[in-house]
């Protein structure tokens, strides 16, 4: 079964760095995704990501990230200035189509800010 | 999106049905009930969705009321692999971009 896949498992940067976290979306899917889960809490809504562009944002998205989709089969989220608050487990995810088609999600990075 | 309420938590004996309830009380008549769950230390993962008659798949079945005011998610027989949070989520026909949690059924299953 495809899978979506993300690297690295686990990240341990200092505060104040920049992070990459890199995810490989399913190949024939369309809309892309990145969610956090700190821990012990609910998974949460970062950005969607549509016809290279992004199509929606929380308000945790802030200047502080970025999402890119390089080169056609990465897609990445990069956090410029990491803060202790950044800690949490970010999932990425794929899907074939908006509205009733589900996601498939990734294992997730352990993201751990120093 | 619409809001769902679950129970926090549920408890079930290994190999007996269980059933997860999901209210949805101002559901819309173009919203889909998305099921998810989250197994420990795992991203989350699709179960199964609807849009008004009952739904069947490997993984589960899918029951929603005919006023679609609520829906159960049904396990026909519970394993310890089963343990996880199990997410009740509503989307737009339109689908907008986002699928949003909420804070789930924990069901803890008994051996």
């Amino acid at each position: 079964e495809p899978e979506v896949t993300q690297t690295p498992s686990h990240q341990v940067t200092q505060m104040g760095q920049e992070v990459i976290l890199r995810c490989v979306p399913i190949s024939n899917h369309l809309y892309f995704y990145w969610y956090r889960q700190i821990l012990g809490q609910k998974v949460e809504f970062l950005v969607s990501f549509y016809n290279n562009e992004i199509s929606e944002k929380s308000e945790i998205f802030d200047d502080q990230f970025s999402v890119e989709r390089p080169d056609g089969s990465n897609f990445t989220l990069k956090i410029r200035s990491t803060k202790l608050e950044d800690s949490a487990m970010y999932f990425c995810a794929s899907s074939a189509r908006q509205g009733s088609y589900g996601y498939t999600f990734g294992s997730g990075t352990r993201l751990t800010v120093v | 999106d619409a809001k769902t309420t679950q129970p926090n938590s549920m408890e079930s004996n290994e190999e007996e049905p269980v059933h997860l309830p999901c209210n949805h009380s101002t559901i819309s008549g173009t919203d889909y009930i998305h099921w998810y769950r989250q197994l420990p230390s795992q991203g989350p993962e699709y179960v199964i969705h609807g849009l008004t008659s009952n739904v069947n798949n490997r993984m589960a079945s899918l029951a929603i009321a005919e006023d679609r005011k609520s829906s159960t998610l049904i396990l026909h027989r519970a394993t310890l692999r089963d343990a996880a949070v199990y997410y009740c989520i509503l989307r737009e026909e339109a689908g907008g971009f986002k699928t949003i949690f909420g804070a789930g059924t924990r069901l803890f299953v008994k051996a």
